[in-house]
């Protein structure tokens, strides 16, 4: 199975910040990862596919970069409804798998 | 607009099973895969498998293989999560979602099965 490690676990923001969060794949998983936000007692939304493409209806100031092992998830300018944990999900490979999840807190 | 929605919670002892549905509108139902994804209190998400509404097959998680079983109704546009022998760590919160083979777009609302004796 291919490991999907997160870091950090979780980190403090104000709003208006840059958040980088980062996303390791055991192994080569190409472009073929996603980043899902999940607020409590909700399911998660999706918010990126492929790695770098925004999913409808996503904010611009979500991003994904990334390709191989190393992948990151930004938002620029941190907005209020942003406080929430951030999950990567490698879709190379069966079975899928998730990272531990970030969580953006104040 | 797609929708998802999951039947109610379920209560059930150990060693028994559960059976989850996700019935699905808004959309063609056989033009997209339905992943099941679940989360214990207070963990991560956990993958359990993928079925094609098209054709009915399905992949399961190795952990979960000899245990889940994923079916669907078409003629209902709802698919099915079947859980057996369950165990306390069993007790968590069932997702579907939706996706374009791999990639997931939209999840239901979550089913919370709770595993006790």
């Amino acid at each position: 199975d291919v490991q999907m490690t997160q870091f950090p676990s979780s980190l403090s923001a104000s709003l208006g910040d840059r958040v980088t969060i980062t996303c390791r794949a055991s192994q080569p998983i190409g472009d073929f990862l996603a980043w899902f936000q999940q607020k409590p007692g909700k399911a998660p939304k999706s918010l990126i596919y492929s790695a770098s493409n925004l999913q409808s209806g996503v904010p611009s100031r979500f991003s994904g970069r990334g390709s191989g092992t190393e992948f990151t998830l930004t938002i620029t300018t941190l907005q209020p409804e942003d406080f929430a944990t951030y999950y990567c999900q490698q879709h190379n490979s069966y079975p899928l798998t998730f990272g531990g999840g970030t969580k953006v807190g104040v | 607009q797609v929708q998802l929605v999951q039947s109610g919670a379920e209560v059930t002892k150990p060693g028994a099973s559960v059976k989850i549905s996700c019935k699905a509108s808004g959309y063609s139902f056989t033009d997209y895969y339905m992943h099941w994804v679940r989360q214990a209190p207070g963990q991560g998400l956990e993958w359990m498998g993928i079925i094609n509404p098209s054709g009915g097959d399905a992949t399961y998680a190795p952990k979960f293989q000899g245990r889940v079983i994923m079916t669907r109704d078409a003629s209902t546009a709802t698919v099915y999560m079947e859980l057996s022998s369950l165990r306390s760590e069993d007790t968590a919160i069932y997702y579907c979602a939706r996706a374009l083979i791999y990639l997931i777009d939209s999840w239901g609302q979550g089913t919370l099965v709770t595993v006790s004796s």
